[in-house]
Parts: structure tokens; C-alpha cells; sequence
């Protein structure tokens, strides 16, 4: 069975703090994706990966950087965490092609 | 349409009736277009990927159409279920990426 999992479900971070979060996939796919999740404003593309080192900027990058040092795991990196943070942060992962993208659980960040 | 846009973005409907709204996409450079399905506290699942103009696709009481030519698909359920009861996500692929509608969120009512 397919699986995108991310290392928390929830997260408390306080303003200026560094934020990890990791997301690791076990389908052997070139394609890694972060999205943010807001209200009213759907699922915004932050970065995303199409091979082990290999990065691109998607719609809302600033304030956000990425890793993938390993094919099967993607981490995006709040490089000093703010309020305007705060939100829902999704992983996915795809194999090359217009083929259905694989979400993981998610993971609900709060900075206070 | 420069985006990806969704009608309406939400819908109360009566359990067993059916139901259906409406992804609008840029007609330019078509490649794919996407549904998902995201229940609350699940991952998006995808429902859906279509590429070809009158495409129509089917999984059980779900089904989608699809026209490239105007920029737009369909999505109904007939016979709608408590399960139903989701936000459906239309993407428009590109550049190896998608860009996301804000969904319809669809509450079914027992």
C-alpha cells in the first residue's frame, strides 16, 4: 500500500524558532511536493523536488527552504518560524507524468 | 481563467439526491486535469485524472467529465451518501506540478 507520512500531526513552535518538517515516502517516486493549506485560499504549492537534490520554487517559497538529500524523504525548513505560518502543511509525492499525487496526513503547525 | 476555479464553494445536499459542480481551467496548453477527494482529518485521495476532451470517468456513484476546448469539468454524485461528505479538489497539471482550485465543500445532509 501506498504511503506518504509526515513526522507530526500537530506542532507548537514560538515565533523566531527553527521548524523541521519531514516527509518521507516509500514509493520510490522522483517527485516530492510541500503545500500549505489555508482557508478560502486552497493548496498552495511552497516547493517542490524532482530528484535527490534537485529543487524548485513553487507559488510561496519566501520564508520557506527544502532538503532532499535522499529520494525517499523531502524536509521544508522554517528557517525562523512566524505567525503568519501558522497553517496546515501537506507532502506529496508523485512519479514523473500527469499521474495522481500521493498526500500525506498532513501536519497542523501553530506559531505563537 | 488564469487560475483554477471551483463552483460553488459550498453545497448542502439532502441525503440520495445527486449532485455536481464545476472546475474551470485554462484551455491553453492543456495536459491533465485532477480530482481529488479530502475528507476531514484524511489525506486527499485522488478521484480522478483525465486528459482527453470528452473524457468521462467513473467510480461507482462518482463520475467526472472533462472539455479542453472551453475549460472545464464536471464532477457529480448520484445518489449522494453521508460518505460523500468531503471537500472536492480539481488541479490542473503543469510543468510537472498542479494548481489547486479552492474546492467545493460538500456536506451531505442524513
Amino acid at each position: 500500500d501506498v504511503k506518504v507520512t509526515q513526522s507530526s500531526r500537530y506542532l507548537v513552535k514560538r515565533t523566531g524558532e527553527k521548524v523541521f518538517l519531514e516527509c518521507v515516502q516509500d514509493m520510490d517516486h522522483e517527485n516530492m511536493f510541500w503545500y500549505r493549506q489555508d482557508p478560502g485560499l486552497g493548496l498552495r504549492l511552497i516547493y517542490f523536488s524532482y530528484d535527490v537534490k534537485m529543487k524548485e520554487k513553487g507559488d510561496i517559497p519566501e520564508g520557506y527552504s527544502v532538503s532532499r538529500e535522499k529520494k525517499e524523504r523531502f524536509s521544508l525548513i522554517l528557517e525562523s518560524a512566524s505567525t503568519n505560518q501558522t497553517s496546515m502543511y501537506l507532502c506529496a509525492s508523485r512519479t514523473g507524468g500527469p499521474y495522481e499525487q500521493y498526500f500525506g496526513p498532513g501536519t497542523r503547525l501553530t506559531v505563537t | 481563467i488564469l487560475n483554477v476555479e471551483q463552483s460553488p464553494q459550498s453545497l448542502h445536499v439532502q441525503e440520495g439526491d445527486s449532485t455536481n459542480f464545476t472546475c474551470s481551467f485554462p484551455s491553453s496548453n492543456f495536459y491533465a486535469l485532477h480530482w481529488y477527494r479530502w475528507e476531514t482529518a484524511k489525506s486527499p485521495e485522488a478521484l480522478f485524472v483525465m486528459t482527453l476532451n470528452g473524457d468521462e470517468k467513473k467510480k461507482g456513484r462518482i463520475s467526472a467529465t472533462l472539455n479542453t476546448k472551453e475549460g472545464y469539468s464536471y464532477l457529480y454524485i448520484k445518489g449522494s451518501q453521508p460518505e460523500d461528505s468531503a471537500t472536492y479538489l480539481c488541479a490542473n497539471f503543469g510543468n510537472e506540478k498542479l494548481t489547486f482550485g479552492t474546492g467545493t465543500r460538500l456536506t451531505i445532509i442524513p
